[in-house]
């Protein structure tokens, strides 16, 4: 069984300064792992993803992150907040060698940005 | 332009009357799946489908119907909804089911039952 873990609900930056979303994940397989951002009222877009082969992924707007498997980790980062990164962030596991190809969502971190 | 559409994007409705939330993608998409999505819940996977008329049971699906008769669209029913199906509804899409292809979201169905 595959798992989620958002170490986070709620993390509140200044503009500017770094951005860390933690995520922990439990996956019987060679997991997928997978970042999207929810702006107000709108739906999930990819930010990144990680598919074996480099552990350290870059995405959109800035953002990365970086596949620990001896930690079961997948954090994102930013070097620097922008004020239109305030959103909500789900990280996401997927087995690969599951027939179902499920998706399984971390329940989510906000993300302020302070002006 | 690539999407995927739902229709409609907002709904409130009565205990027991059946409904109908359409989901629809244009880039000839294998892979089609429903998610709800709860507030500290993240989202749950309601059903899928990994081609025409193949569609399974995610984590969630009682109280929830599937049909895949075309490729483009996987509309979800709700027979004879209840309150606490009141959530956001999401459809999503991917070229397959294999987990190298990312999922293309639709912007989201709220759905109030009272």
């Amino acid at each position: 069984a595959q798992s989620v873990t958002q170490l986070d609900s709620h993390v509140s930056v200044s503009e500017g300064t770094p951005v860390l979303l933690r995520c922990n994940y439990s996956s019987s397989y060679s997991p997928s792992l997978f970042w999207y951002v929810q702006h107000p009222n709108k739906g999930l877009q990819l930010l990144l993803k990680y598919t074996s082969a480099a552990t350290l992924v870059k995405g959109i707007n800035g953002f990365e992150a970086e596949f620990k498997k001896s930690e079961t980790s997948f954090h994102l980062t930013k070097p620097s907040a922008h004020m239109s990164d305030a959103a909500e962030y789900f990280c996401v596991v997927s087995d690969r060698d599951t027939g179902r190809r499920a998706l399984t969502f971390g329940s989510g971190t906000r993300l302020q940005v302070q002006p | 332009e690539a999407q995927v559409t739902q229709n409609p994007r907002y709904l409130i409705t009565v205990t027991g009357k059946k409904l109908t939330v359409t989901c629809s993608q244009n880039m000839n998409h294998e892979y089609m799946s429903w998610y709800r999505q709860d507030p500290g819940l993240g989202l749950r996977q309601i059903y899928y489908s990994m081609n025409v008329e193949v569609t399974d049971k995610g984590d969630v699906p009682e109280g929830y119907k599937v049909s895949r008769k075309e490729k483009r669209n996987f509309p979800l029913i709700l027979e004879s909804p209840s309150p606490n199906q009141t959530s956001l509804y999401f459809c999503a899409s991917s070229l397959f089911w294999t987990t190298t292809y990312e999922q293309y979201f639709g912007p989201g169905t709220r759905l109030t039952v009272t």
